[in-house]
């Protein structure tokens, strides 16, 4: 079954520094996602990207983070200049069709020291 | 603000019983309904997704619609010890592309 790959599976940085999260979305795929997990807390959606351009945003989804897609296949997560608080477990997601169910990559565990 | 809203448990049931998950909606105009289990430190998987009211059966799992009490829910017959996860219930309010989850509610299921 094909599925949605994310790399790397954990990252640890300073903060301030940039980090960038990958994704290779399901290929045939149209809408992609990301949304992150605060350990105990719910999945909550930061950005949603259509037809190379963001469509929807979150307000925890500030300017100092970014998405890109700058190939056919891959979808970035950057974030700028990292705080504490963006510990998270960051999940990628996509989908084929507007409101079909969402297929989840398996994470990246994100600790900001 | 469009919200969706579970009990957050944990719910306890025997092994070999009926869990039942609720979940509700704010955003009546929704469309699109999924339940998603998540294991610890996992990412969240499937397990039905629903548009329509009424019931959609498949195997031991039985989601419920109501549009109109802007309710769903999640029945699993046969309680085993590895169901014990996290359930989200998620919703794809109308207008939006954005998916909105609970908090998940916190199944255990005893031996």
């Amino acid at each position: 079954e094909p599925e949605v790959t994310q790399t790397p599976s954990h990252q640890v940085t300073q903060m301030g520094q940039e980090v960038i999260l990958r994704c290779v979305p399901i290929s045939n795929h149209l809408y992609f996602y990301w949304y992150r997990q605060i350990l105990g807390q719910k999945v909550e959606f930061l950005v949603s990207f259509y037809n190379n351009e963001i469509s929807e945003k979150s307000e925890i989804f500030d300017d100092q983070f970014s998405v890109e897609r700058p190939d056919g296949s891959n979808f970035t997560l950057k974030i700028r200049s990292t705080k504490l608080e963006d510990s998270a477990m960051y999940f990628c997601a996509s989908i084929r069709r507007a409101g079909e169910k969402l297929f989840f990559g398996s994470g990246t565990q994100l600790s900001v020291l | 603000q469009k919200e969706v809203e579970q009990n957050s448990g944990p719910l306890s049931v025997p092994e070999g019983a009926i869990a039942s998950l609720n979940c509700t909606y704010s955003d009546r105009g929704s469309q699109s309904f999924f339940w998603y289990r998540q294991y610890s430190g996992k990412s969240p998987e499937l397990i039905m997704s629903i548009y329509s009211n009424g019931d959609k059966e498949d195997g031991r799992f039985t989601a419920q619609l109501n549009k109109a009490s802007q309710y769903v829910s999640l029945l699993i017959r046969d309680s085993q010890p590895s169901d014990s996860a996290t359930y989200l219930c998620a919703v794809n309010p109308s207008g939006t592309y954005k998916y909105i989850f609970g908090t998940g509610t916190r199944l255990k299921v005893l031996a």
